[in-house]
């Protein structure tokens, strides 16, 4: 059964960069089946894409955030990892990790979702 | 640009039914989408996939109480018999080349 955990400090002082890493068990993430993506939910509020990987490394960012966002994968270690740099009060939220397959658009297994507080 | 619209918020008695409405934006009727479920303090949880023209592929272990059709550039989701547990913000999501976007989400109360 796939499995999805996200893990990274819980606070993140203002201007610092944030760093998330998303662990898979159940499942290879060098698979060519499946892509990878990081969603984000601030508090009360509804959810927003922040980016997706493709094994064959593509990436694609939300362009409200491309210019402080990075999404890297880790084979050795089973895991891919958020970076998003100059961070401020409005990037409070929980972050989701979760899994695409194919070509579907669909993001089909997620991870129960981390919250990082920015915050001085 | 593609955008999808939810309505904020829709009730329904217990054991009734309830539908929800996702709306894609101009030029993008075709798109299949999404439904999604949160459950109060959970992560969400993936319902299905729904095309254009209504044919679905639901999540392992959804049940059958779930169901979504679609009309030119509406896509909608089917609660029957509603159950307390099916209290929830539900997200309709879809993508283009290379962007990925959310729906507001729809607030389910059960009455």
């Amino acid at each position: 059964q796939l499995q999805l955990q996200e893990s990274g400090p819980g606070l993140v002082k203002p201007s610092e960069t944030l760093s998330l890493t998303c662990i898979v068990s159940g499942d290879s993430i060098s698979s060519r089946s499946y892509y990878w993506g990081w969603i984000r939910q601030p508090p009360g509020k509804g959810l927003e894409w922040i980016g997706s990987m493709y094994y064959s490394g593509s990436t694609y960012y939300n362009p409200s955030l491309k210019s402080r966002v990075t999404i890297f994968v880790d084979t050795s270690n089973n895991q891919f990892s958020l970076k998003l740099s100059s961070v401020a009060a409005a990037d409070t939220a929980v972050y989701y990790c979760a899994r695409g397959p194919g070509a579907a658009g669909i993001f089909d297994y997620w991870g129960q979702g981390t919250l990082v507080t920015v915050s001085s | 640009q593609l955008v999808l619209t939810q309505s904020p918020s829709a009730s329904a008695s217990l054991g009734a039914s309830v539908k929800l409405t996702c709306t894609l934006s101009s030029g993008h009727s075709s798109y299949a989408i999404a439904w999604l479920q949160q459950q109060p303090e959970k992560g969400p949880r993936y319902l299905m996939k729904l095309n254009s023209d209504g044919s679905h592929n639901k999540g392992d272990g959804i049940p059958d109480r779930f169901s979504g059709s679609s009309s030119g550039a509406e896509r909608y989701l089917t609660i029957s018999s509603l159950q307390s547990e099916d209290e929830a913000d539900y997200y309709c999501q879809t993508w283009g080349t290379g962007i990925w976007v959310f729906g507001g989400g729809t607030k389910v109360t059960v009455l």
